[in-house]
């Protein structure tokens, strides 16, 4: 079962301009990670934000959450052709650590 | 360092018959997983490992099993294979020292036909 739901499905934007994506999720967590994946390709971790923080910086990302509304988003910043990519939100259960649950992610189209 | 490797990287093969896939994560982790992605189901998580132990498992039916060997590698095998377990098969290893982030590898993509 989905734990985390990516709003919006896609997204389409050109060159230099900033993209959010959101995720919702719908038990308690420990923390709540964003991954990227090229096409076909396998995931690449970019961000972890802890259940006890708020924000969190990484270059041209931004993550907040927002655990009263059990929700997070991942804001990137000037956004580039090279960020072409699908985007998951994922969450694991408190006390597991390889068991993450992924949304069916958010899928960035970057025009140049 | 090197990161995580798959093998094969795409399989093709018909339904009824069985396949193997293989893991090799990062070295020094200890902790490998694996994720079956469709465009249907999206990421599904299959099993994961920890020093040559399943720790935990995902809701697959017992066609789907795995193990790990005592240098961290894994393989997991379907057997009697159906054409919905068509999907890219996903591994990822960590550390498991507490950092909860995930490598991936660049997946097999299995195609039953």
């Amino acid at each position: 079962s989905q734990q985390g739901e990516e709003d919006p499905q896609a997204l389409s934007i050109q060159e230099g301009e900033n993209a959010t994506m959101n995720c919702s999720y719908k038990t308690s967590i420990n923390n709540l990670q964003w991954y990227r994946q090229n096409s076909g390709r396998g995931l690449v971790h970019l961000i972890l934000i802890r259940s006890n923080e708020r924000e969190k910086h990484s270059g041209r990302l931004r993550v907040t959450l927002d655990t009263s509304k059990k929700s997070s988003s991942l804001l990137i910043t000037a956004s580039r052709a090279a960020d072409t990519a699908s985007y998951f939100c994922a969450t694991g259960p408190r006390e597991s650590q390889g068991n993450l649950i992924f949304g069916k992610g958010t899928k960035l189209s970057v025009k140049p | 360092k090197a990161g995580v490797t798959q093998t094969p990287r795409y399989l093709i093969k018909t339904r009824g018959q069985q396949v193997t896939l293989s893991c090799s994560p990062i070295s020094g982790h200890r902790s490998v997983s694996w994720y079956q992605q469709t465009p249907g189901q999206g990421l599904q998580f299959l099993f994961e490992y920890f020093s040559e132990t399943q720790r935990n498992k995902g809701n697959f039916p017992g066609r789907f099993s795995g193990r790990q060997f005592s240098n961290s590698r894994s393989e997991m095998n379907v057997s009697t294979l159906e054409l919905g377990d068509s999907a890219l098969y996903l591994c990822a290893s960590s550390l498991d020292t507490g950092e909860e982030k995930l490598f991936f590898g660049s997946g097999t993509q299995l195609s039953v036909l």
